[in-house]
């Protein structure tokens, strides 16, 4: 069963820094793109980041180019997303996902970022 | 930014009736490699999305077989030949073709 636990949310304030982390299970990880995608509160759906399978590529959505880092480890099975220089509208459920592309799909439960002063 | 335009937003369905949601992109959704990267999540209240269809028609392993997907270039559609009780929630598209990937804004389908 594809499970994806993400972790690293928390209250910080604006400007301040948090490192997420997507430890992935039940597929072989390192064969597969991943995203990362946001929630606002009682909002839709944004993605954030992607990165392909071997960790060259990376793509960013336009707000979070030069504040954002994707990377991954496929040794550990796991995803991360460094934020800095948060912003309040960075608010937000953040979840790894499968890139839909090909036959398998998965999201976690997400981790909830909160930045305030 | 392609901009993905759902419709209805809102969709009060009978139970046992279809329901049918349209998702229209902004530029074509056809990738270099010929695949088009079009996919349907549904998020029910207090859950996470889960995958439903990519690549316009493809269920995801365990989706009923009352969702079906259709659609080319720019001109998509997700339906529910019945409408079950557990199938209320929002109703994303999402393209994966470009960068940066972009969802509809939802639509919510509620039991009248």
């Amino acid at each position: 069963e594809v499970q994806l636990l993400e972790s690293g949310g928390g209250l910080v304030q604006p400007g301040g820094s948090l490192r997420l982390s997507c430890a992935a299970s039940g597929f072989i990880f390192s064969n597969y793109v991943m995203d990362w995608v946001r929630q606002a509160p009682g909002k839709g759906l944004e993605w954030v980041s992607g990165i392909n399978k071997g960790g060259e590529r990376t793509d960013y959505a336009d707000s979070m180019k030069g504040r954002f880092t994707v990377y991954r480890d496929n040794s550990q099975n796991t995803l991360f997303l460094q934020m800095n220089n948060l912003r309040a509208e960075d608010t937000a459920l953040y979840y790894c996902i499968i890139r839909p592309i090909i036959g398998m799909g998965g999201w976690g439960q997400g981790t909830l970022v909160t930045v305030s002063s | 930014d392609i901009v993905m335009t759902q419709t209805p937003l809102s969709s009060p369905v009978t139970l046992g009736q279809p329901a049918s949601i349209s998702c229209r992109s902004s530029q074509s959704l056809v990738h270099s490699d010929g695949n088009t990267y079009l996919s349907w999540l549904h998020q029910r209240p207090g859950q996470p999305p889960r995958l439903l269809i990519y690549k316009i028609f493809n269920r995801f392993s365990g989706v009923p077989d009352r969702f079906s997907g259709s659609g080319s270039g720019t001109d998509f559609t997700l339906k529910i030949s019945r409408v079950e009780a557990e199938d209320v929630g929002v109703y994303y598209c999402m393209q994966s073709t470009h960068f940066p990937h972009t969802f509809g804004r939802g639509t919510n389908v509620e039991i009248k």
